[in-house]
């Protein structure tokens, strides 16, 4: 079974401090790894996705994720926030299941940046 | 690709009446999802569907709601009678599920979403 866990519900930066999201997950089989932003009122964007090319990954806007197998987390961060980078943010994993596939969706956090 | 394309963007209707909510998914793509959003539940997994087969409809909440795919370019929510708790945005995604799991085919790329008001 696939879970996924967003340990933070809230998150608050000033702009031009660095950003941690945290994200842990839990699968049976080698997973899927994605992080998602959602600006207000807006629709879910990719923000990047994990392969097995390379435990760090890079994403849009300067954002970066890295896989740690042996802590099952995949944390989001960007090295100095921006204020256009408020916004809630998802982690997902992915994975087949009884023959099909499933994303499962942390609960999301919310990051405000600070002026 | 013009993305996943949602119908309504906005839809403001009476309690009782029906509502249908329509998706046009990328094209190729073999899953389809529907999720539901709302401030005090988050984001929830309504239904979806591969190769157009309902796979898993236990994200569904009552008998009220409804979901087809009569083919691979059309997907339709239907919630009738609508009552004010079903308010929400309803966003439809698709994706393409090949090879192995880290290929990186497998990206869950969302539409706009259709704000539902129910008065």
């Amino acid at each position: 079974a696939q879970s996924v866990t967003q340990l933070d519900s809230h998150v608050s930066v000033s702009e031009g401090t660095p950003v941690l999201l945290r994200c842990n997950y839990s699968s049976s089989y080698s997973p899927s790894l994605f992080w998602y932003v959602q600006h207000p009122n807006k629709g879910l964007q990719l923000l990047l996705k994990y392969t097995s090319a390379a435990t760090l990954v890079k994403g849009i806007n300067g954002f970066e994720a890295e896989f740690k197998k042996s802590e099952t987390s995949f944390h989001l961060t960007k090295p100095s926030a921006h204020m256009s980078d408020a916004a809630e943010y998802f982690c997902v994993v992915s994975a087949p299941t009884s023959g099909t596939y499933k994303y499962i969706f942390g609960t999301g956090t919310r990051l405000k940046v600070l002026a | 690709d013009a993305g996943v394309i949602q119908s309504p963007r906005h839809e403001v209707t009476e309690m009782g009446q029906e509502v249908t909510l329509r998706c046009k998914p990328i094209s190729g793509h073999d899953y389809l999802f529907w999720y539901r959003q709302t401030m005090m539940r988050g984001l929830e997994l309504l239904i979806y569907f591969n190769n157009n087969v309902p796979i898993d409809d236990s994200g569904m909440p009552e008998d009220r709601f409804s979901a087809k795919m009569p083919n691979a370019s059309f997907s339709t929510l239907k919630i009738q009678p609508s009552e004010p708790r079903d308010s929400a945005v309803y966003f439809c995604a698709s994706s393409l599920i090949r090879g192995t799991p880290l290929s990186g085919a497998n990206v869950l790329t969302f539409g706009a979403g259709s704000r539902l008001t129910v008065l």
